[in-house]
């Protein structure tokens, strides 16, 4: 059981390349997330899914996009990286939303050039 | 929406000393309160989680305490250890929309 995994760990990109970062869970969680993490703002959600097909906007969810094809995986996209996205990455799920606890995966470092 | 404010934003206490962390949530929907430990170079994992039907939650030398009227929930940590050094997130969720998360607080125990 790995629980949540994400890949890569690390990730240097020039401003206007676009990127997936990888998300996997193996709990078979209905509720997926993608959170940035930057100094001093805590964690802000940028997409979120309930379940495969459906997926909805968090509260950054500017120049990304997402989809949920399956349960298992939630892939996090940048259409055009730019500075402002050099953040760390985080992927996490949970059983359903909002009333249980929430996984994270180990997180992407993200560097916009 | 809802916002989750939290302090104080860093917290130095001497080894064997409390520290508590408070934070206070705007939409009286929330129903799910959450504390996560992130300690340097890791993810966010879950400390402890407190419902809006009670009023405190104890798990060993943490407590969580909730006041609904007021809007306010805290974090309590008795007996504080080295290894308690970390960053801690509060979060508030409705149970039906996003999970939202507080700014963190940034433990440092001292030996």
């Amino acid at each position: 059981n790995a629980g949540v995994t994400q890949t890569p760990k690390f990730q240097v990109l020039k401003t206007g390349q676009s990127m997936t970062l990888q998300c996997a869970q193996d709990m078979n969680h209905e509720y997926m997330s993608w959170y940035r993490q930057d100094p001093g703002m805590g964690l802000r959600l940028i997409h979120y899914s309930v379940g495969a097909g459906i997926t909805d906007q968090g509260e950054v969810p500017n120049g990304y996009n997402v989809s949920r094809s399956t349960t298992e995986d939630f892939p996090l996209r940048l259409l055009s990286a730019a500075p402002s996205q050099t953040s760390v990455y985080f992927c996490a799920s949970s059983y359903s939303r909002g009333v249980y606890e929430q996984y994270f995966g180990p997180g992407t470092r993200l560097t916009v050039t | 929406g809802e916002n989750v404010e939290q302090h104080p934003s860093t917290l130095s206490v001497q080894e064997g000393d409390s520290a508590v962390i408070k934070c206070t949530y705007s939409d009286s929907a929330s129903n799910y309160f959450p504390w996560y430990k992130q300690e340097l170079g890791k993810r966010p994992q879950l400390i402890i989680d407190i419902r809006s039907n009670v009023g405190e939650k104890k798990d060993q030398r943490i407590a969580v305490t909730l006041n609904k009227t007021a809007k306010h929930f805290s974090l309590h940590i008795t007996e504080t250890q080295p290894e308690d050094s970390a960053v801690y997130f509060c979060a508030a969720s409705d149970g039906y929309q996003k999970v939202t998360f507080g700014t963190g607080t940034k433990l440092q125990v001292i030996p």
